[in-house]
């Protein structure tokens, strides 16, 4: 069974940009969690979707958002970009909501200039 | 605010069993010790969890006091490819995955 795929996996786009990234769970999971991970913070929760809709949501401003599709895919959206979102972006795929495993992505490295 | 800690880093010698330890004093009732590993430019991957009893699987065990206040990884035959950070985790089960900074466990040949 294929993985946990994130694309792209590697981005730079320059302050004030958007940007969006994409992961495709595990066939059969249904819930999608991203993460951000950075040197000084480490792992920070950013949001869950679960059946398209998102059920928990981390601390990050509005900037950050994010949505599901019917077949489990997601996307995060930064708008204006800040120096500060270069970060490893890693999303999560689980059978149900909050279930005991995640399986987790590769990752999104994104660099801010 | 994760709610665990763990120390920054722990040396482990190749074929050893590398114990891992956690604190975790305030734990509520309802919620489980959970444990992942990321090596290094991977994600995460899940290794094991536990309420209260001791758990085992192909990866490692776990050992979770009486008063559950704090738990112990164990990785019996420890790997050069067990090189990871290691966290431990508290939360109800179907809550957010809050990590700390985790323990960076260096296995040396």
């Amino acid at each position: 069974k294929a993985g946990v795929t994130q694309t792209p996996r590697y981005l730079i786009k320059t302050r004030g940009q958007q940007v969006t990234l994409s992961c495709s769970p595990i066939s059969g999971h249904r819930s999608v969690s991203w993460y951000q991970q950075t040197p000084g913070q480490g792992l920070q929760f950013l949001f869950e979707y679960f059946s398209e809709t998102q059920r928990n949501k981390g601390n990050f401003p509005g900037r950050f958002s994010g949505r599901q599709f019917s077949n489990s895919r997601s996307e995060m959206n930064v708008s204006t970009l800040e120096l500060g979102d270069s970060a490893l972006y890693l999303c999560a795929s689980s059978l149900e909501q909050g279930t005991d495993t995640q399986y987790f992505g590769p990752g999104t490295r994104l660099t801010v200039l | 605010d994760a709610k665990t800690t763990q120390p920054p880093s722990m040396d482990c010698a190749e074929g050893r069993a590398a114990n891992l330890p956690c604190n975790h004093s305030t734990i509520s009732g309802n919620e489980y010790v959970y444990w992942y590993r990321q090596i290094h430019s991977q994600g995460p991957q899940y290794i094991i969890h536990g309420l209260k009893n001791n758990e085992t699987n192909e990866m490692a065990s776990l050992i979770i006091t009486e008063d559950r206040k704090s738990s112990t990884l164990i990785l019996p035959h420890a790997t050069l490819r067990d090189t990871a950070v290691y966290y431990c985790i508290v939360r109800p089960r179907r809550d957010k995955i809050i990590f700390g900074k985790g323990t960076r466990l260096h296995i040396l040949p």
